[in-house]
């Protein structure tokens, strides 16, 4: 069965400092995934998605962006955060496009 | 873009009860998802419903797609139902979610 892992569950960075989250998945090959970020817990947005290594599509302009260097594996990075990066980080995979789609546990960032 | 609401947003329910909540979509999509978030924050799977009814023991969803809305059912709950209830479309290649609806239940 597919399991998907994210680490660290928790991070507390000053501003101004680097970030790297980091998701992978087992148990399936090139899945599309997804970075989400969820704010004040209530409502979930699209950061980035990936149908392939090397390929992100960013969906909203900001501090961060992400990579893929391998089929299974997808990181978040920002080379300064802000406090407004705080937030609850979920990553997620599916089998294609018009799949439902599966979550990891989420890492909660808080920027201080 | 497209608009997901979900109703009510708040709902604080006394255990054994029974309860609707519903999410509207303001256009055509290719599929949907029903979440529970548990206060952990890990997102769980309920139901993935592009039309029709599904039923997972205490749990069944609805979704019209003709009319653009989508119900989840909550039958006799218990406290472990607690937590938030995240409805999101398939809309293109994205999944757009709703703002959730907080259930409390209370023993």
């Amino acid at each position: 069965s597919q399991t998907i892992h994210q680490w660290p569950a928790t991070l507390v960075q000053p501003v101004g400092s680097p970030l790297s989250l980091e998701c992978t998945v087992e148990g399936t090959s090139n899945p599309n995934l997804y970075w989400y970020r969820q704010a004040a817990g209530r409502g979930l947005q699209l950061l980035f998605y990936s149908v392939g290594i090397g390929q992100i599509s960013s969906e909203v302009p900001q501090n961060l962006s992400a990579s893929r260097p391998q089929d299974r594996q997808f990181i978040l990075s920002s080379k300064k955060l802000l406090l407004s990066d705080s937030g609850f980080y979920l990553c997620a995979w599916s089998p294609g496009t018009l799949t439902a789609q599966y979550f990891g546990p989420g890492t909660r960032l808080l920027v201080l | 873009g497209i608009q997901v609401e979900q109703s009510p947003p708040d709902l604080i329910l006394q255990e054994g009860a029974n309860s609707t909540l519903r999410c509207n979509f303001s256009d055509s999509v290719n599929n949907l998802q029903w979440f529970h978030q548990n206060p952990w924050g890990q997102l769980i799977n309920l139901f993935y419903i592009p039309s029709g009814t599904k039923q997972n023991g205490r749990l069944s969803a609805t979704t019209v797609a003709t009319e653009r809305y989508s119900l989840l059912y909550i039958s006799s709950s218990q406290t472990t139902d607690s937590g938030v209830y995240f409805c999101a479309v398939v809309y293109g290649n994205k999944l757009v979610f709703g703002a959730g609806t907080i259930l409390r239940v209370k023993s």
